[in-house]
């Protein structure tokens, strides 16, 4: 079975310009996550999906930071204009729905702003 | 929010010695799970533990959900082991939101 698949694994782009994350879940988990990883630190929760429907978005960056999941599978996050602070690791995650769940990552993109 | 602390930060040790990771939580919770981060940065799966015991291999897990902690024992460390081990908690009521602890680095030496 597939694992959570991210691209691209890595991005490097000058600071004020755009940039795209995209994530395939494993297949059937219905929620989805994307988390941020700072340099020495844990992931951090940006935004999560059931299906279709983003249901705790409190930590994304509403100015700059936009996600979408169409159809309720693959999943794309944006950030437009990048500042130097993005650099991060960026990581999605998938699991089932249900009381209490494991979720799986994939690899990561690294972005680099400079 | 919830607390997550993980103990030691950092870990050498020589190839086949046995180590004993700890986390530590502020709050009650559904999930805990310990996660291997490799030098490329993949998260890997080790141990879904809200409470309990389990082993896999060279490595076994307990969470004493009652005293808010969980162990991760690794035996025999090989060198394929370094990396970062992340704790990280469904507090109750949190909607699935996992938080991670700061990790611990662990380098195995040959």
């Amino acid at each position: 079975e597939a694992g959570v698949v991210q691209s691209p694994r890595y991005k490097i782009i000058e600071k004020k310009q755009p940039v795209a994350f995209w994530c395939n879940p494993i297949s059937g988990h219905n929620t989805l996550y994307w988390y941020r990883q700072n340099l020495g630190q844990g992931p951090e929760l940006l935004i999560r999906y059931e299906n279709e429907e983003a249901v705790d978005d409190s930590q994304l960056p509403k100015d700059r930071f936009s996600a979408e999941r169409l159809k309720g599978v693959d999943s794309t996050l944006k950030i437009q204009p990048a500042e130097l602070g993005d650099s991060a690791v960026y990581l999605c995650a998938s699991s089932l729905w249900g009381q209490t769940v494991e979720a799986f990552f994939g690899q990561g993109t690294r972005l680099t702003v400079v | 929010g919830i607390q997550v602390e993980q103990s030691p930060p950092d870990l050498i040790l020589q190839e086949g010695a046995n180590s004993t990771l700890r986390c530590n939580f502020s709050d009650s919770v559904n999930n805990l799970q310990w996660f291997h981060q490799n030098p490329w940065g993949q998260l890997i799966n080790l141990f879904y533990i809200p409470s309990g015991t389990k082993q896999n291999g060279r490595l076994s897990a307990t969470t004493v959900a009652t005293e808010r902690y969980s162990l991760l024992y690794i035996s025999s460390s090989q060198t394929t082991d370094s990396g970062v081990y992340f704790c990280a908690v469904e507090r109750d009521g949190s909607n699935y939101k996992l938080t991670f602890g700061k990790g611990t680095l662990l380098t195995v030496n040959p």
